[in-house]
């Protein structure tokens, strides 16, 4: 179920510590972002998204940052459990009108016990 | 929970068969989506519906793919002759626009294997 190469980044997590999972966007005109989650053997699944007018937005246990100025994309994740290990990707899309997301290469999340 | 289904979830066929991949978007949601995923490539859009109608469908090779909406609970995929580079794991998705955002929502996927 992996959306990357052979060569996907890793990030390795104590299990209770804080993940931080960055994603540099390409387009400065992209307006919206949104970031999915995909265990192996299933599809991307929706965490949270964000509108380019906004800095930060808070979920339950997951908090996605916006920095246009560098086009950077960060999703941290409290407190991170086994059930975390995935890989995860973000998305951005460009206007409210257009349907053509860009998906990034992916980080695949390794929650260490 | 509101959910995409496909189906079928994994097959196995012979180069040169057909294979017909179908998918039941979430219930209201007005835009759906083809996607290919390998491990090369990631995801890879195919084909794209708004209301049923085929607005892009630029992903897809032409001679052997269709992607048809009969109505809007059902949408079909479908390669013709079948080749073992079209091995892939096949996504649908669908979104509804809202005041916030265009957000999209994927099925598990069709696991596809030609040999």
């Amino acid at each position: 179920g992996e959306s990357v190469g052979l060569h996907l980044p890793t990030l390795s997590v104590q299990e209770g510590d804080n993940s931080i999972i960055n994603c540099a966007y390409s387009n400065s005109a992209s307006d919206y972002f949104i970031w999915y989650k995909q265990e192996s053997g299933k599809g991307p699944q929706f965490i949270i998204d964000i509108r380019s007018n906004m800095d930060k937005r808070q979920g339950q246990r997951v908090t996605v940052l916006l920095n246009k100025t560098v086009k950077h994309l960060s999703l941290q994740i409290a407190a991170t459990q086994p059930g975390d290990s995935a890989v995860y990707f973000c998305a951005e899309i460009e206007g409210s009108g257009t349907y053509k997301y860009i998906f990034g290469t992916g980080t695949r999340l390794k929650v260490l016990a | 929970d509101a959910r995409v289904t496909q189906t079928p979830r994994h097959k196995v066929t012979e180069m040169g068969q057909e294979v017909t991949m179908r998918c039941q978007p979430i219930l209201g949601h007005n835009t759906v989506f083809w996607y290919r995923q390998t491990m090369m490539q990631g995801l890879e859009l195919l084909a794209y519906f708004r209301n049923r109608a085929p607005l892009d469908d630029s992903g897809m090779p032409k001679d052997r793919f269709s992607a048809e909406m009969p109505d809007a609970t059902l949408a079909t995929l479908k390669i013709q002759p079948s080749e073992p580079r079209d091995s892939a794991v096949y996504f649908c998705a669908s979104g509804l626009r809202t005041g916030f955002g265009n957000t999209i929502y994927f099925g598990e996927g069709s696991w596809l294997t030609v040999v």
